[in-house]
Order: structure tokens, then C-alpha cells, then sequence
């Protein structure tokens, strides 16, 4: 059974800094992997789709990186602002017709 | 940009009653999905839907749960008895491609489901 794990739960910046959320998958069988961010009480909101055959992708501020064989993507977020402030969830997809999703990064950019 | 629309975005309702969640998914996309996310817990699966029938559905996805497509453009969500522990957001999600992974998932802002 595909498990996902995010780390750090939470992570609190000054506004400006790089940073680097993480995601591990135990099955590496994956078709792709997305990133979602979910403000409070609301929606995901897609930020990033890499299929299993690319390495990365990269979009505005947003770059991720998905290494298959060894389960883990990444998410670096360059010049982090006050309005980056949100969850940021992993989601896998096995082909098996549903997304598995991690617990997500609380993240909080300090002004 | 396409959206998922979901409707409504909180509904209260009585334990023991039906309630029905509705969704529009984006017009050009063939699978449909419905996922919860009980307070402070994973968002989690509970049933695809392509063709006009289930393609696959979780241990959650009970008797109690059924999904239909009345029209082209609605997918709904029903539950005919509500527990307590149906309390939850609720997200609608559709996609464009096949189970393969070939697209991402679009998902709605969600439907927040409280049991009293």
C-alpha cells in the first residue's frame, strides 16, 4: 500500500528565504506526482504536475523535483512572501485511478 | 482558467438524513472523483467514476454512498443516511486523461459537510 510522508509538518520562514519542502512515496511505481497547495478551509489548488518520466518542473518561483527510484520529490520555493503562506500537500499517482496524498507543510512566511 | 465548481460550499445537516453534493466538472474531462478530508487528517480517496459508472472505489465508499452523473455536466455525491463521522470537506476532482497518469487532477474548492 502507498504510503507518503511530508517533512518538515511545519515550517515557519522570514519573508525572502529559499526553502525546500519534502515528499516521500514507498512505492516507486508512480505515473506522477503533484504538488497542491490548500489555503485554510479551502480548495487544492494545483501548483506542479511531473510525470514519472521527467525530473523536474519548474513554474514562476516554484521548482520540483521528483527522483523515482529512491521515492522522494522535493518542492523549492526561491524567494518566499508573506502570500506563499499555506499547506502544501504531495499527491501520487499509482495508475491504480486515485491520488495519495501526504499530510501536507504547513508553511507560514513571516513579513 | 477551467474550474471545478462544487455546490454548496457548507451544508449542515441533521444526523440521519440524506444529503446531496454537487459538483460541474471542467466540460472536456472524462474521469471524475470524489475525495474527503476529515479536520486535520489526509485528503483521501473515495470513488472514480468514467463512463457513466464507478471505476474504482475505497473501503469508505460504503452502502451508505452513491455517485451519479444525472446530466453532462453534474456529478453528485450522496449520502443517505449522515453520521457524525461524515463530517468533513468533501472535494470534487476531475480529469482530463485516463488512469495511466498522463494528466493532473483539477479539484474543486470543496463542499464542508457538518452532522449535528
Amino acid at each position: 500500500k502507498q504510503e507518503v510522508t511530508q517533512i518538515p509538518a511545519a515550517l515557519s520562514v522570514p519573508e525572502g528565504e529559499n526553502l525546500v519542502l519534502n515528499c516521500s512515496f514507498t512505492d516507486s511505481a508512480i505515473y506522477n506526482l503533484q504538488w497542491f497547495r490548500q489555503d485554510p478551509g479551502k480548495g487544492l489548488t494545483s501548483l506542479l504536475l511531473i510525470q514519472s518520466s521527467q525530473r523536474e518542473q519548474t513554474s514562476g518561483r516554484l521548482n520540483a523535483s521528483l527522483d523515482k527510484s529512491s521515492g522522494r520529490s522535493t518542492l523549492y520555493i526561491a524567494a518566499s512572501q508573506p502570500g506563499d503562506s499555506a499547506t502544501y500537500l504531495c499527491a501520487v499517482n499509482t495508475g491504480r485511478r486515485a491520488l495519495t496524498f501526504g499530510s501536507g507543510t504547513r508553511l507560514q512566511v513571516q513579513p | 482558467e477551467p474550474e471545478v465548481t462544487q455546490t454548496p460550499s457548507h451544508q449542515v445537516t441533521q444526523m440521519g438524513q440524506e444529503v446531496i453534493l454537487r459538483c460541474v466538472p471542467i466540460s472536456n474531462h472524462l474521469y471524475f472523483y470524489w475525495y474527503r478530508q476529515i479536520l486535520g487528517q489526509k485528503v483521501e480517496f473515495l470513488v472514480s467514476f468514467y463512463n457513466n459508472e464507478i471505476s474504482e472505489k475505497s473501503e469508505i465508499f460504503d452502502d451508505q454512498f452513491s455517485v451519479e452523473r444525472p446530466d453532462g455536466s453534474n456529478f453528485t455525491l450522496k449520502i443517505r443516511s449522515t453520521k457524525l463521522e461524515d463530517s468533513a470537506m468533501y472535494f470534487c476532482a476531475s480529469s482530463r486523461g485516463g488512469f495511466s497518469g498522463d494528466y493532473g487532477y483539477t479539484f474543486g474548492s470543496g463542499t464542508r459537510l457538518t452532522v449535528v
